[in-house]
């Protein structure tokens, strides 16, 4: 029973490139969810989503980021053009989706981005 | 909006020792609480959680926390450590609100365990 999967683990971008950060939720799991975590600091939530839809994305830099969760395959967290501010680690999370605001986030082993 | 403090960054202890990680949180309404950790270089596993019943919760690696409604707290605690519990632990809390569930994490606690 695989858990989150994250991929690539480590990512090494050049400033003005594009990283592309996939999360496959556990199996059984509709919700995803993506957070930034900077050094020394706590996890930033940016996005939550269910199947092909936004659910919400208030901690979404307006600029540059998107998301998506497509009907199939795994979620996709996507930066342009990269700057160094970007480096951070970047977690994915699942759950069930079936009991809102009590239920247990499972997280992936995250993305490590580095941009030079 | 919710927040969540975690009054010491670094808890350094020895080995057998006791250990208290305190966290603070500020909500108007019921809420849900969560401590997870994080080992070197890997995502986060949850320890235990508070929904709701006996405020007292019991979680993996021998690790309890009590939830003061009054005092707003939800401090982590382990009667006797070991090497393995070095890592970073992070309080969360989520609550009723709006139609979505977004926890909101503490900055983290540092807890080194010393031979």
């Amino acid at each position: 029973n695989a858990g989150v999967m994250q991929n690539p683990r480590h990512l090494v971008r050049r400033r003005g490139q594009e990283a592309r950060l996939r999360c496959s939720p556990m199996k059984g799991h509709s919700h995803v969810y993506w957070y930034r975590q900077l050094p020394e600091e706590g996890l930033k939530f940016m996005v939550y989503l269910q199947k092909e839809n936004i659910i919400d994305e208030s901690g979404m830099p307006k600029e540059r980021f998107s998301a998506e969760f497509p009907k199939e395959g795994p979620s996709i967290l996507r930066i342009q053009q990269v700057v160094r501010g970007d480096s951070a680690a970047y977690f994915c999370a699942s759950s069930p989706g079936d009991r809102r605001y009590e239920e247990t986030q499972y997280f992936g082993p995250g993305t490590r981005l580095l941009v030079l | 909006a919710q927040s969540v403090t975690q009054l010491d960054s670094q808890v350094p202890v020895f080995e057998e020792a006791p250990v208290e990680l305190r966290c603070n949180y500020s909500s108007s309404v019921s809420v849900y609480l969560f401590w997870y950790v994080q080992y070197p270089n890997q995502g986060l596993q949850l320890l235990l959680k508070y929904l709701s019943g006996s405020t007292l919760v019991k979680g993996i690696n021998g690790f309890e926390a009590e939830f003061n409604k009054s005092q707003t707290s939800f401090h982590l605690r382990k009667p006797s450590v070991h090497i393995s519990d070095t890592a970073e632990y992070f309080c969360a809390v989520s609550d009723r609100r709006g139609g979505s569930y977004i926890p909101t994490f503490g900055r983290g606690t540092s807890l080194i365990v010393h031979p």
